[in-house]
Protein backbone atom coordinates (compact mmCIF):
# COMPACT_ATOMS: atom_id res chain seq x y z
CA UNK A 1 0.00 0.00 0.00
CA UNK A 2 1.47 3.09 -0.36
CA UNK A 3 2.20 5.53 1.90
CA UNK A 4 3.11 9.34 3.06
CA UNK A 5 3.73 10.45 6.16
CA UNK A 6 4.45 13.85 7.00
CA UNK A 7 5.78 15.13 10.23
CA UNK A 8 7.53 17.98 11.49
CA UNK A 9 4.84 20.76 11.89
CA UNK A 10 4.20 22.87 14.97
CA UNK A 11 4.18 26.60 16.10
CA UNK A 12 7.09 28.94 14.94
CA UNK A 13 7.38 32.19 15.42
CA UNK A 14 7.91 34.60 12.72
CA UNK A 15 11.19 34.93 10.91
CA UNK A 16 11.87 31.30 12.19
CA UNK A 17 12.60 27.92 10.94
CA UNK A 18 11.02 24.05 10.42
CA UNK A 19 11.65 21.49 8.70
CA UNK A 20 9.18 19.02 6.99
CA UNK A 21 9.44 15.78 6.10
CA UNK A 22 7.95 13.29 4.06
CA UNK A 23 8.24 9.17 4.69
CA UNK A 24 7.57 7.17 1.92
CA UNK A 25 6.78 3.81 1.49
CA UNK A 26 4.87 0.83 -0.38
CA UNK A 27 6.26 2.34 -3.61
CA UNK A 28 9.89 2.80 -5.73
CA UNK A 29 10.27 6.00 -3.72
CA UNK A 30 13.69 6.84 -5.98
CA UNK A 31 11.39 6.35 -9.04
CA UNK A 32 8.62 9.50 -8.72
CA UNK A 33 9.03 13.41 -8.76
CA UNK A 34 7.66 14.61 -5.80
CA UNK A 35 6.34 17.32 -4.39
CA UNK A 36 5.24 19.61 -1.47
CA UNK A 37 1.41 21.52 -1.38
CA UNK A 38 -0.08 23.51 1.15
CA UNK A 39 -3.36 24.38 1.97
CA UNK A 40 -5.19 27.20 4.08
CA UNK A 41 -8.64 28.02 4.34
CA UNK A 42 -8.50 31.31 2.61
CA UNK A 43 -6.46 30.43 -0.22
CA UNK A 44 -7.17 26.65 -1.33
CA UNK A 45 -4.46 24.43 -2.51
CA UNK A 46 -1.63 25.76 -3.42
CA UNK A 47 1.48 23.99 -4.59
CA UNK A 48 4.84 24.61 -3.51
CA UNK A 49 7.68 23.52 -4.69
CA UNK A 50 8.69 20.12 -6.72
CA UNK A 51 11.84 17.49 -7.25
CA UNK A 52 12.75 15.01 -9.41
CA UNK A 53 13.91 11.49 -9.08
CA UNK A 54 17.72 11.76 -7.99
CA UNK A 55 17.14 15.58 -6.23
CA UNK A 56 18.99 17.81 -8.88
CA UNK A 57 16.25 19.75 -10.82
CA UNK A 58 14.10 21.65 -8.00
CA UNK A 59 11.60 24.32 -8.75
CA UNK A 60 9.89 26.75 -6.42
CA UNK A 61 6.63 28.64 -6.41
CA UNK A 62 7.76 32.22 -6.20
CA UNK A 63 5.85 32.68 -2.75
CA UNK A 64 8.60 30.97 -1.54
CA UNK A 65 12.00 30.84 -3.67
CA UNK A 66 14.71 31.90 -1.90
CA UNK A 67 13.37 30.58 1.29
CA UNK A 68 12.45 27.39 0.87
CA UNK A 69 14.44 24.39 0.11
CA UNK A 70 13.22 20.83 -0.93
CA UNK A 71 15.20 18.07 -0.92
CA UNK A 72 15.34 13.91 -0.70
CA UNK A 73 17.49 10.93 0.21
CA UNK A 74 16.15 7.73 -1.88
CA UNK A 75 18.29 5.73 1.04
CA UNK A 76 15.70 6.94 3.48
CA UNK A 77 12.53 7.00 1.40
CA UNK A 78 12.17 10.48 2.95
CA UNK A 79 11.56 13.99 1.04
CA UNK A 80 12.05 17.47 3.02
CA UNK A 81 11.00 20.55 3.12
CA UNK A 82 13.48 22.98 5.16
CA UNK A 83 11.79 26.24 5.34
CA UNK A 84 13.41 29.05 6.70
CA UNK A 85 12.37 32.86 7.12
CA UNK A 86 8.99 32.08 7.73
CA UNK A 87 5.97 34.51 7.60
CA UNK A 88 2.54 34.68 8.51
CA UNK A 89 0.94 33.72 5.49
CA UNK A 90 2.97 30.42 5.49
CA UNK A 91 0.46 29.18 7.87
CA UNK A 92 -0.91 26.10 6.24
CA UNK A 93 -1.49 22.09 6.07
CA UNK A 94 1.68 20.91 4.28
CA UNK A 95 1.39 18.03 1.85
CA UNK A 96 3.98 15.51 0.39
CA UNK A 97 2.42 14.26 -2.69
CA UNK A 98 3.98 11.68 -5.65
CA UNK A 99 3.89 12.49 -9.34
CA UNK A 100 2.27 10.67 -11.58
CA UNK A 101 1.16 13.65 -14.36
CA UNK A 102 -1.27 14.39 -11.89
CA UNK A 103 -0.58 14.16 -7.82
CA UNK A 104 -1.82 10.39 -7.53
CA UNK A 105 -0.90 10.04 -3.61
CA UNK A 106 -1.28 12.07 -0.88
CA UNK A 107 -0.09 12.30 2.52
CA UNK A 108 -2.31 13.34 5.46
CA UNK A 109 -0.83 16.44 6.16
CA UNK A 110 1.30 18.56 8.60
CA UNK A 111 0.26 21.67 10.13
CA UNK A 112 2.26 24.49 10.30
CA UNK A 113 1.35 27.82 12.28
CA UNK A 114 3.70 30.95 11.91
CA UNK A 115 2.52 32.82 14.96
CA UNK A 116 4.05 35.62 17.18
CA UNK B 1 0.85 31.80 -13.77
CA UNK B 2 -2.28 29.86 -15.58
CA UNK B 3 -5.57 30.55 -13.60
CA UNK B 4 -7.90 27.93 -12.76
CA UNK B 5 -11.54 29.31 -12.12
CA UNK B 6 -14.32 26.70 -11.01
CA UNK B 7 -17.88 26.94 -11.23
CA UNK B 8 -20.19 27.15 -9.29
CA UNK B 9 -18.56 27.78 -6.07
CA UNK B 10 -20.96 25.14 -4.36
CA UNK B 11 -23.62 23.19 -5.73
CA UNK B 12 -26.63 21.43 -3.72
CA UNK B 13 -28.27 18.43 -5.76
CA UNK B 14 -30.26 15.87 -4.60
CA UNK B 15 -29.14 11.64 -4.39
CA UNK B 16 -29.31 10.38 -7.60
CA UNK B 17 -29.66 13.34 -9.46
CA UNK B 18 -26.41 14.38 -11.58
CA UNK B 19 -23.49 17.10 -10.12
CA UNK B 20 -21.91 18.89 -13.09
CA UNK B 21 -19.12 21.00 -11.64
CA UNK B 22 -16.95 23.50 -14.74
CA UNK B 23 -13.26 24.21 -14.65
CA UNK B 24 -11.84 27.38 -16.87
CA UNK B 25 -8.10 27.72 -17.73
CA UNK B 26 -6.80 31.40 -18.31
CA UNK B 27 -5.00 29.60 -21.28
CA UNK B 28 -4.96 26.37 -22.98
CA UNK B 29 -3.54 23.25 -21.41
CA UNK B 30 -3.51 21.20 -24.50
CA UNK B 31 -0.12 19.66 -25.26
CA UNK B 32 -0.48 19.18 -28.52
CA UNK B 33 2.65 16.60 -29.01
CA UNK B 34 0.89 14.30 -27.15
CA UNK B 35 -2.72 15.60 -27.53
CA UNK B 36 -3.58 15.27 -23.74
CA UNK B 37 -4.70 18.10 -21.68
CA UNK B 38 -2.93 18.72 -18.33
CA UNK B 39 -5.88 18.59 -16.42
CA UNK B 40 -6.69 16.59 -13.27
CA UNK B 41 -9.99 16.31 -10.51
CA UNK B 42 -9.65 15.89 -7.12
CA UNK B 43 -12.30 15.19 -4.39
CA UNK B 44 -11.43 16.35 -1.03
CA UNK B 45 -13.42 14.88 2.37
CA UNK B 46 -13.21 16.95 5.87
CA UNK B 47 -9.71 16.48 7.03
CA UNK B 48 -9.15 14.14 4.44
CA UNK B 49 -5.93 15.07 2.25
CA UNK B 50 -7.48 15.41 -1.89
CA UNK B 51 -7.82 12.12 -3.81
CA UNK B 52 -6.92 12.01 -7.25
CA UNK B 53 -10.28 11.22 -9.33
CA UNK B 54 -9.23 12.32 -13.23
CA UNK B 55 -6.33 12.61 -14.82
CA UNK B 56 -5.42 14.02 -19.04
CA UNK B 57 -8.87 15.55 -18.54
CA UNK B 58 -10.67 12.23 -18.61
CA UNK B 59 -9.06 9.22 -17.80
CA UNK B 60 -10.58 7.89 -14.26
CA UNK B 61 -7.48 6.59 -11.52
CA UNK B 62 -7.68 3.32 -10.59
CA UNK B 63 -11.07 2.33 -8.48
CA UNK B 64 -12.42 5.83 -8.98
CA UNK B 65 -16.37 4.87 -9.37
CA UNK B 66 -17.34 5.17 -13.03
CA UNK B 67 -19.89 7.74 -12.21
CA UNK B 68 -17.30 10.29 -12.19
CA UNK B 69 -16.12 11.34 -15.66
CA UNK B 70 -14.30 13.96 -17.02
CA UNK B 71 -14.34 16.16 -20.11
CA UNK B 72 -13.59 18.85 -21.91
CA UNK B 73 -10.28 20.07 -24.07
CA UNK B 74 -8.35 23.40 -24.34
CA UNK B 75 -9.59 25.52 -21.34
CA UNK B 76 -12.65 24.55 -20.70
CA UNK B 77 -13.50 21.11 -18.70
CA UNK B 78 -16.27 19.50 -17.11
CA UNK B 79 -16.24 17.25 -14.00
CA UNK B 80 -19.66 15.21 -13.88
CA UNK B 81 -21.32 12.56 -11.02
CA UNK B 82 -23.77 11.06 -12.78
CA UNK B 83 -25.65 9.97 -10.42
CA UNK B 84 -24.81 11.31 -6.72
CA UNK B 85 -24.40 9.30 -3.91
CA UNK B 86 -24.25 10.78 -0.12
CA UNK B 87 -20.86 9.79 0.24
CA UNK B 88 -20.15 12.01 -2.85
CA UNK B 89 -20.59 15.03 -0.61
CA UNK B 90 -17.27 16.82 -0.82
CA UNK B 91 -15.46 19.87 -1.98
CA UNK B 92 -13.80 18.94 -5.81
CA UNK B 93 -10.52 21.04 -7.62
CA UNK B 94 -9.33 21.23 -10.87
CA UNK B 95 -5.69 21.39 -11.42
CA UNK B 96 -3.46 22.11 -14.06
CA UNK B 97 -0.45 20.41 -14.61
CA UNK B 98 0.71 21.83 -18.01
CA UNK B 99 3.42 24.38 -16.58
CA UNK B 100 4.76 25.62 -13.80
CA UNK B 101 3.66 27.03 -11.24
CA UNK B 102 0.74 23.99 -10.92
CA UNK B 103 -1.92 25.89 -9.69
CA UNK B 104 -5.61 24.73 -8.66
CA UNK B 105 -9.24 25.79 -8.79
CA UNK B 106 -10.86 27.67 -5.90
CA UNK B 107 -12.84 24.64 -4.96
CA UNK B 108 -16.31 23.48 -5.82
CA UNK B 109 -18.48 22.30 -2.31
CA UNK B 110 -21.36 19.71 -3.52
CA UNK B 111 -23.62 19.24 -1.02
CA UNK B 112 -26.81 17.40 -0.68
CA UNK B 113 -30.34 19.31 -1.05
Amino acid sequence: EVQLVESGGGLVQPGGSLRLSCAASGFTFSGYYMHWVRQTPGKGLVWVADIDTDGGTTTYADSVKGRFTISRDNAKNTLYLQMNSLRDEDTAVYYCARDHGAFNAWGRGTLVTVSS
Amino acid sequence: DIVMTQSPDSLAVSLGERATINCKSSQSVLYSSSNKNNLAWYQQKPGQPPKLLIFWASARESGVPDRFSGSGSGTDFTLTISSLLAEDVAIYYCQQYYSFPWTFGQGTKVELK
